[in-house]
């Protein structure tokens, strides 16, 4: 069975700085997809950036984006020039590629950005 | 276009109480989910449902019912509730499950509370 795993329930960055936040997974599937969802005190889960197993080079959304070591199982998710809006609950999520609509996610990381 | 909706947005029963969970999306979504949120747990699925008329258990299907209305609505319904249920739910969406480029869409979640 696939898990995820969140090391860090909680971190604390300086607005303007960056943040790495970690997740690794284990698996023994080829081929799969990865996720960061955002939760801000408002509960509602945001999508915030995907990576498809099977592309090694890494994603980016503006200001996120990810370090994916397959070899590893890890996928970090880098935050730059961090704002305060950004402070909320972060998940790290995974799914199969093939067969199954489940989603696997982990504990989750509480971001707090220190003004 | 208002995404994900979800009623109640809390809800306070007494153990053995019986109540329904209201989701609705706008997105002519195929696909709908309904997870529960427990401190330190992550999210983890519930039920599932694939297409309009197909419904499957996820991960911790039991103490739980639902129906599938139609494309639009899918709902959740605890028959006799239990404190072990007290628990944050959140219903999502996506526009095909196994789809290269799903994504998952979702509602704001719904407190629930069992005395």
């Amino acid at each position: 069975a696939q898990t995820v795993t969140q090391s860090q329930p909680e971190m604390s960055v300086q607005e303007a700085e960056t943040v790495t936040l970690s997740c690794t997974y284990d698996t023994s599937e080829s081929d799969y997809y990865l996720f960061w969802y955002k939760q801000p005190p408002s509960r509602q889960m945001i999508l915030v950036i995907r990576q498809e197993a099977y592309k090694q080079q890494n994603a980016t959304e503006n200001r996120f984006s990810v370090n994916f070591q397959k070899a590893a199982k890890s996928f970090s998710l880098k935050i730059s020039d961090s704002q305060l809006g950004d402070a909320a609950m972060y998940f790290c999520a995974y799914r199969s590629a093939s067969g199954t609509y489940k989603y696997i996610f982990g504990t989750g990381t509480r971001l707090k950005v220190l003004a | 276009n208002a995404g994900v909706t979800q009623t109640p947005k809390f809800q306070v029963l007494k153990t053995g109480q019986s109540m329904t969970l209201q989701c609705a999306q706008d997105m002519n979504h195929n696909s709908m989910y309904w997870y529960r949120q427990d401190p330190g747990m992550g999210l983890r699925l519930i039920y599932y449902s694939a297409s309009e008329g197909t419904t499957d258990k996820g991960e911790v299907p039991n103490g739980y019912n639902v129906s599938r209305l139609n494309k639009r609505e899918f709902s959740l319904r605890l028959e006799s509730a239990a404190p072990s249920q007290t628990s944050v739910y959140f219903c999502a969406s996506s526009e095909q499950g196994l789809a290269v480029t799903d994504t998952q869409y979702f509602g704001p979640g719904t407190r629930l509370t069992v005395l």
